[in-house]
């Protein structure tokens, strides 16, 4: 593993189901966030952890729940999936909370029917 | 609210030197952010600015006004691999990240 690494890289869902968007790092890096990024907006923070044990919520986190277990792992879970889900997730890091620059994953690409 | 603000969209010449805008108001300041996204990937780390004045990196080069809440990414000799969305984020009171929509960059032979 080199980086992050985000899985699924595409997915198509029905709504209702639920879906785990994984991430995982090699960096050794204290925070983690998750991203939503729709077109014409801006990327917006779904959760975060800023060290592994806690979490915390972002802009929006509505329909979505995070864990952080370990420092390499941030999976990002779907609990009932609707069709206002669908997006590209980002999963991002940074050495601590007070950082001066944040790295990204690959991307997921979700779409919710 | 907090709100960044940059164009849309952009069109330049390759060769040529263009200048991308944002102004933001934030709850506090701790950092401007640019960063470049090509279609389809993710974005990539640019510069970083928390003082006034200008930060220069090789043909890429970033300036801020804390006063006036304004930050520009100026590009220089450009190339047609710098087609891109630029993405300009301030960091707030908390240390969360706040972005634009971003500017699409579009580089012209």
């Amino acid at each position: 593993i080199a980086g992050i690494t985000q899985a699924p890289t595409s997915q198509i869902l029905a709504a209702g189901r639920r879906m785990t968007l994984r991430c995982t790092q090699d960096m050794r890096h204290n925070a983690m966030y998750w991203y939503r990024q729709d077109l014409g907006l801006g990327l917006r923070l779904i959760h975060y952890s800023n060290t592994a044990g806690t979490t915390g919520k972002g802009e929006v986190p509505d329909g979505y729940s995070v864990s952080r277990a370990n420092t390499d792992d941030f999976p990002l879970t779907l609990a009932s999936a609707v069709p206002s889900q669908t997006s590209v997730y980002f999963c991002a890091t940074s050495n601590d909370p007070s950082f001066n620059e944040q790295f990204f994953g690959p991307g997921t690409r979700l779409t919710v029917l | 609210g907090q709100n960044i603000d940059q164009p849309t969209e952009m069109t330049a010449t390759e060769g040529a030197i263009v200048q991308i805008n944002c102004t933001y108001q934030t709850s506090g300041f701790n950092g401007l952010f640019w960063y470049q996204q090509h279609a389809g990937e993710a974005p990539t780390f640019l510069s970083y600015n928390v003082l006034d004045g200008l930060e220069e990196k090789g043909r890429f080069s970033s300036f801020l006004s804390r006063s006036k809440g304004y930050s520009y990414l100026l590009l220089k000799e450009l190339q047609m691999k710098d087609s891109a969305s630029y993405l300009c984020a301030v960091k707030d009171s908390n240390y969360q990240l706040i972005w634009g929509a971003g500017t699409k960059l579009i580089i012209k032979p």
